[in-house]
Formats: structure tokens, sequence, C-alpha cells
């Protein structure tokens, strides 16, 4: 089954809402990314969290290492901010990440 | 951010052809990694590299691929005989190879094999 399992699969928010999204995988991860990826495609890293708190910007993650989740969370979405967010984990080093199908997210003003 | 640079970003291709593409990764950056991007957001690892040499691929990647990542030239990766099925996001992505780090994507390649 899919290791790496993101949810909502889609989100709406209207511009200065909050957003939660989450992560959940089935292995032991030693890296942990939240990627954005734009509608044309290119892939930007958002935040490196194995495991703790780590924020940038209006962006939170926080991953519990040993219930194998993670979560972003968006503070005061933007018009901006839509697009795709995919988690992945790194847990086996040789073939890199392993990605979810991502959350689509719509911010409309 | 990334500093990865993949080219072509767009590339149509009948089938048969063959379809190249190009990827520059990151100064100091010795592992690259190849992934493909299907339209359902699946992502397949596809080969990676430590320097000059393969450290994996998949089975598909060695039958029908071919792949380098020559020195001070940049990597590429080309599909001998294109099929409608290879219609994908292509992604490059470096780092370091000291333990388990970021991975830094280029913009990929966007094939269309009509």
């Amino acid at each position: 089954g899919q290791q790496v399992q993101q949810s909502p699969a889609s989100l709406v928010l209207q511009e200065g809402e909050n957003a939660e999204l989450q992560c959940n995988f089935s292995s032991t991860a030693t890296q942990l990314q939240w990627f954005y990826q734009s509608p044309g495609g290119s892939l930007v890293s958002l935040l490196s969290n194995p495991s703790g708190t780590k924020h940038t910007g209006r962006l939170t993650s926080t991953t519990v290492t040993k219930e194998r989740r993670s979560s972003l969370h968006i503070s005061s979405s933007q018009t901006t901010d839509s697009g795709t967010y995919l988690c992945a984990i790194d847990n086996n080093y040789a073939q890199g990440l392993t990605f979810g199908l991502g959350t689509r997210v719509s911010v409309f003003p | 951010n990334s500093k990865v640079i993949q080219t072509p970003r767009y590339l149509v291709k009948g089938q048969g052809q063959k379809a190249k593409m190009r990827c520059i990764p990151e100064k100091g950056h010795p592992v690259v990694f190849w992934y493909q991007q299907n339209k359902n957001n699946e992502f397949k690892f596809l080969i990676n590299f430590q320097n000059q040499e393969v450290l994996q691929q998949i089975d598909m990647t060695e039958k029908r691929f071919s792949a380098e990542c020559p020195s001070n030239s940049p990597c590429s990766l080309e599909i001998q005989s294109s099929e409608a099925g290879d219609s994908a996001l292509y992604l490059c992505a470096s780092r370091t190879g000291r333990g388990a780090e970021t991975l830094y994507f280029g913009s990929g390649t966007r094939l269309t094999v009509l």
C-alpha cells in the first residue's frame, strides 16, 4: 500500500484562513520534507523536518516520529499559496524520497 | 532555493522517437536522482548517481533509458524509443550525499509523447 498518505486530497480556502495538512507514513523515516509544487510543476522544498517543530514564514511543520505523522500548518493563507503540497520521506537512502499524492490547495480572494 | 537546472522545460516527441533531457545539479552535490511524476501525482524513482557512477536504477530505466552524469558536463536522461505512457514530468534532484539531508529539485522537463 501507499507508504505516505496525505490528507485531505484537496482544500479550498478563502484568503486569510488557516489550513492544516496531514501526512502519515508507514515506515521509519530518517528524513521528511514538505514541498510546494506550482501548477507549472516546479517543486520547491519548504521544510525538512524529520522530528519536532519547524517554522518558516507562515508555515509550521510538526513531526511526531514515533507516531509516523507530520503536519504542515499554513497561517493567513494568500492566493499565491495555491498549488499542491507534497510530503516525502526518506526511508531508502539509495532511492531518495518516497512521496505522497499531495494536497491540492486553492485559495480564493 | 534550489539551483538545480533542468532543460528543456517542455519536450514533445512522437512515439518511437528519442527524448533527451538534461540536468545540472547544484554545485557541490555529487548525488543526483531522476524521478518521473505522472498525471496522477505518483512519483517513480528512475535512477541515481554518485559522481559518474550509477548507484541504483529500476528495471524500466535499465531497459529503455540511457542515463549518464559525466564529469564537467550536465547529467542526461534519454528515452531510447518514446511511448505514450512516458508522457510525464521528469524531475532531477541533487544532494550532498552526507547522510539524510535535504533533496533539491529542478523545475522539471514535461514530456508529451504524441
